[in-house]
């Protein structure tokens, strides 16, 4: 199995732009999640979906992200217009469900600097 | 709401010293706990995780951690470091909601 898939690995955009990131879960994974990483606050949950809806996006930091799963098979979190302080790294994470015993598996992650 | 409190941000060692990690958390209710590892330039690793049963549990490449209960305690543990132990350790909980709130990562650095 390749694991949890995210793209690009690497973006750099300037400050107004628009940042699409994408993720491929494990394949017969129903959970997903999306989970930011900077210095000042460490790793924080964005938003998590079960079976394509979306369960909890308290954490999403404002109206500024938005996230979808269209499918079992990718989702996408966007940044639009995106400001210096979403520099983070944006990693992604499956399991086989949110609940009980399961383990989340993480992607590489996406390295975000907005200028 | 649960929290996760990492005592030590960065940690020195010398190969074949014993670590151990300090993990807090506060949550009222029944508690899964884990520890991930994140080595330089990788992606997150589960190390070991506890969700029942035995409070001391192993894990991979000779980490342990023992589930305190009365403390709100999962101390990571390894009785002598390698230098290819030098990584980003995260402590996590997962109590009411199901996503996972992480501690800030402890640096831990093995010089040879």
């Amino acid at each position: 199995d390749a694991g949890v898939i995210q793209s690009p690995r690497h973006e750099v955009t300037e400050m107004g732009q628009e940042v699409t990131l994408r993720c491929k879960p494990i394949s017969g994974h129903n959970s997903l999640f999306w989970y930011r990483q900077t210095m000042m606050r460490g790793l924080e949950l964005l938003i998590y979906f079960n079976n394509n809806v979306p369960i909890d996006d308290s954490g999403m930091p404002e109206d500024r992200f938005s996230a979808k799963m269209p499918n079992a098979s990718f989702s996408t979190l966007k940044i639009q217009p995106s400001e210096p302080r979403d520099s983070a790294v944006y990693f992604c994470a499956s399991s086989l469900l949110a609940g009980g015993q399961n383990e989340q598996f993480f992607g590489p992650g996406t390295r975000l600097t907005v200028l | 709401a649960q929290s996760v409190s990492q005592h030590n941000h960065h940690v020195i060692l010398s190969e074949a010293a014993s670590l151990e990690l300090g993990c807090n958390y506060s949550y009222g209710g029944t508690v899964n706990l884990f520890w991930y590892v994140q080595y330089p330039g990788q992606h997150l690793q589960l190390l070991l995780k506890y969700f029942s049963g035995d409070p001391l549990v192993k894990g991979i490449k000779g980490f342990e951690a023992e589930f305190i209960k009365s403390k709100f305690s999962f101390n990571l543990r390894k009785p002598s470091v390698q230098w290819s132990d030098t990584a980003e350790y995260f402590c996590a909980v997962k109590g009411g909601a199901d996503g996972l709130t992480f501690g800030k990562g402890t640096h831990l650095i093995i010089q040879p």
